[in-house]
């Protein structure tokens, strides 16, 4: 059973559009959850969010985390063609002991826009 | 500051094989994270290492195993190739609860 999940899994929209991208979760130890961008091979780092409530913003790109509930969305305003590529959420868990900073990733959302 | 580095970045491996794939971390950082994605599984973690110890390995068999030097780079070697080990293995240099990862390495097995 996959501990994160990610919602869709592909999404196409055309420039200027808002997208709202989805990640729950469900781990024992929560410790911070992540965002990357992947377009030809390495992630490249977005967010990380450690308490709910609190939206961190990158120029069009913005994040928030529902504790609670236990989600993050990612939402692109007035989006580019230059924001094609997957997204992808990561969960950190607290490893008692070891200190591990181990990473449980969803499957990604693939995101296409077109002019 | 320069990035994290891996070597080779594209390797074509036969089954039976063995391979080694190395990786150096962002100057400073003294912990190591390797990560295996494919298509159906997508990203999983491999292991962990801080300051020469393995710190956290994930679900995959004894043929995968790695190591870390005392200048903090890292490597991770594959025994016995199968056609399944095809992917993209990235690793991830971490400070401060971030990882930073590296370009990748795209094994091939044929």
């Amino acid at each position: 059973e996959d501990k994160v999940v990610q919602s869709p899994l592909s999404l196409v929209v055309h420039e200027g559009d808002t997208v709202t991208l989805n990640c729950s979760y469900e781990v024992t130890n929560f410790r911070s959850l992540l965002w990357y961008k992947q377009e030809k091979k390495a992630p490249t780092f977005l967010f990380m969010l450690t308490s709910s409530g609190i939206e961190k913003k990158s120029g069009r790109l913005s994040s928030i985390l529902d504790k609670k509930e236990l989600f993050s969305i990612l939402n692109i305003t007035a989006t580019q063609t230059g924001d094609s590529a997957i997204y992808l959420c990561a969960v950190q868990e607290t490893y008692s002991g070891a200190g591990s900073y181990q990473l449980t990733f969803g499957k990604g959302t693939k995101l296409s826009v077109i002019p | 500051k320069a990035g994290v580095t891996q070597t080779p970045r594209y390797l074509i491996k036969t089954r039976g094989q063995q391979v080694t794939l190395s990786c150096s971390p962002i100057s400073g950082h003294r912990s190591v994270s390797w990560y295996q994605q494919t298509p159906g599984q997508g990203l999983q973690f491999l292991f962990e290492y801080f300051s020469e110890t393995q710190r956290n390995k994930g679900n995959f068999p004894g043929r995968f195993s790695g190591r870390q030097f005392s200048n903090s780079r890292s490597e991770m070697n594959v025994s016995t190739l199968e056609l399944g080990d095809s992917a993209l293995y990235l690793c991830a240099s971490l400070r401060g609860g971030q990882q930073y990862f590296g370009p990748g390495t795209r094994l091939t097995v044929l």
